[in-house]
């Protein structure tokens, strides 16, 4: 079956210290993977995606996330954390067995990441 | 966010009375999608749609209908409330220009309570 996981719940990182989330995938194919953000009672943010080319994908306020193939990665990362950094992140997959007839997303849980000052 | 709008933001109903949720872009996008989202849970698929009139299941989509009479409107109806449909509804929509793994992009949720 086609998933998305995110081993982690919590991220908890010193603010100035490098911060990672992690996603794995399982799916067939080639994917298309997603990073969301979501800040406290508002909607999901796109922060980047990864669909072909170069492993390491640059996206919004800073953040990056490495594709990993024969690991089945696609890590968040960003070299210095901000308070404001704080909040759910969410990895997703694009649903293979419908591709771009729908666009459909498969979601992982979720991670908070908490950034102390 | 990406001009998308859901009525209402927040909606306190009792079991059994019928809710419509709707959700109203400016985008011109072909496809538009309701999930919701629950604690451990993270965001689940329960409608799609891929244009007008053409709509599809997600994979919780008991209980909910949708319709699509035009573009820029997608209705989520709960026939019958219950209070497992507590929840923060979101909608989502996504262009069929944009090459190659076309993004999601979401409104701002509807928080509903079922007493």
């Amino acid at each position: 079956a086609q998933s998305v996981a995110q081993p982690e719940d919590q991220v908890n990182v010193a603010e100035g210290n490098p911060l990672t989330v992690k996603c794995t995938y399982s799916v067939s194919g080639n994917p298309y993977l997603f990073w969301y953000v979501q800040y406290p009672n508002r909607g999901l943010q796109f922060l980047l995606k990864y669909i072909t080319g170069d492993n390491l994908v640059k996206g919004s306020y800073g953040f990056e996330a490495e594709f990993n193939k024969s690991q089945t990665s696609f890590h968040l990362k960003k070299p210095s954390a901000l308070v404001s950094d704080s909040a759910l992140y969410f990895c997703a997959v694009r649903d293979p067995l419908y591709g771009g007839a729908t666009n459909k997303l498969i979601f992982g849980t979720g991670t908070l990441l908490a950034v102390q000052p | 966010d990406a001009g998308i709008t859901q009525s209402p933001r927040h909606k306190v109903t009792e079991t059994g009375t019928p809710v419509t949720l709707r959700c109203h872009q400016t985008e011109n996008h072909r496809y538009m999608y309701w999930y919701r989202q629950d604690p451990g849970h993270g965001l689940r698929l329960i409608h799609y749609s891929y244009g007008v009139k053409d709509t599809d299941k997600g994979e919780v989509s008991d209980g909910y209908s949708v319709s699509r009479s035009k573009t820029e409107d997608f209705l989520l109806t709960l026939e019958s409330a219950t209070s497992s449909q507590t929840s923060v509804y979101f909608c989502a929509i996504s262009s069929s220009l944009e090459t190659g793994g076309n993004t999601q992009y979401f409104g701002p949720g509807t928080r509903l309570t079922v007493l």
